[in-house]
């Protein structure tokens, strides 16, 4: 089982849809992060939770609600979005704000890819 | 505000060619630098860090050194496969904030026979 699991790993929505991404990790880690990566663009920062609190909201557009109801889940919650927002979004997990300890590293799903019609 | 900067591509070599990716970052204080790696329907993960100056990271034939003076962190590998044809993300980390990993667009590198 990887450390850091995404569903689904494919989603198409119409403009109008309600629809949620789920990121679910089992490395027992306290921070959960959102980024999209879209082409030619550097992965974008969404949001980070620590310890089930949101601590950075990265100006992302109110279309975008992130939801952690414990330490192991995230989920992102999408309405009314545009085609702009297509993109993959990948959900990551770290042992502190800082990365894990020794490293700095972060653990990456394997992305949700949105297409948004 | 702090950035990392990487060369573009795609890149396109034969197997056991030369690589190099180039890196270059702004930050203030000394974060530490890193080179994350994504394969073809994976996320990303960790290639190699290094975390002060003069420090070079390495893992599966990959190198990287940390250069204070050019602010620089070029991912090098002597002689490439095609299974390392990939996604490679350059970042930094600097030393405090919960916004405090910065990533690069991204290089794809193409390995062919």
């Amino acid at each position: 089982e990887t450390g850091v699991t995404q569903t689904p790993r494919h989603l198409v929505m119409g403009m109008t849809n309600k629809k949620s991404l789920k990121c679910e990790q089992h490395l027992g880690h306290n921070a959960m992060y959102w980024y999209k990566q879209s082409a030619k663009k550097p992965l974008e920062l969404m949001f980070v939770y620590s310890l089930e609190e949101r601590v950075e909201n990265n100006s992302v557009p109110s279309r975008f609600s992130p939801e952690c109801p414990n330490s192991s889940h995230l989920f992102l919650h999408l309405h009314t979005l545009q085609p702009e927002d297509s993109a993959l979004y990948l959900c990551a997990s770290s042992q502190t704000l800082q990365g894990t300890a020794n490293t700095g590293e972060l653990f990456f799903g394997e992305g949700s890819r949105l297409t948004v019609l | 505000g702090d950035s990392v900067t990487q060369m573009e591509g795609p890149v396109t070599l034969s197997e056991e060619a030369f690589l190099t990716i180039n890196c270059t970052y702004t930050a203030t204080g000394y974060p530490s630098l890193f080179w994350y790696v994504q394969y073809p329907g994976e996320g990303l993960q960790l290639l190699l860090k290094a975390t002060k100056a003069d420090d070079k990271g390495s893992n599966k034939g990959f190198e990287a050194t940390y250069r204070k003076e050019t602010t620089s962190f070029h991912l090098e590998k002597g002689s490439v496969q095609v299974s390392d044809s990939a996604v490679y993300f350059c970042a930094l980390r600097r030393q405090t904030g919960a916004n405090n990993l910065f990533f690069g667009t991204g290089t794809r590198l193409t390995v062919i026979p």
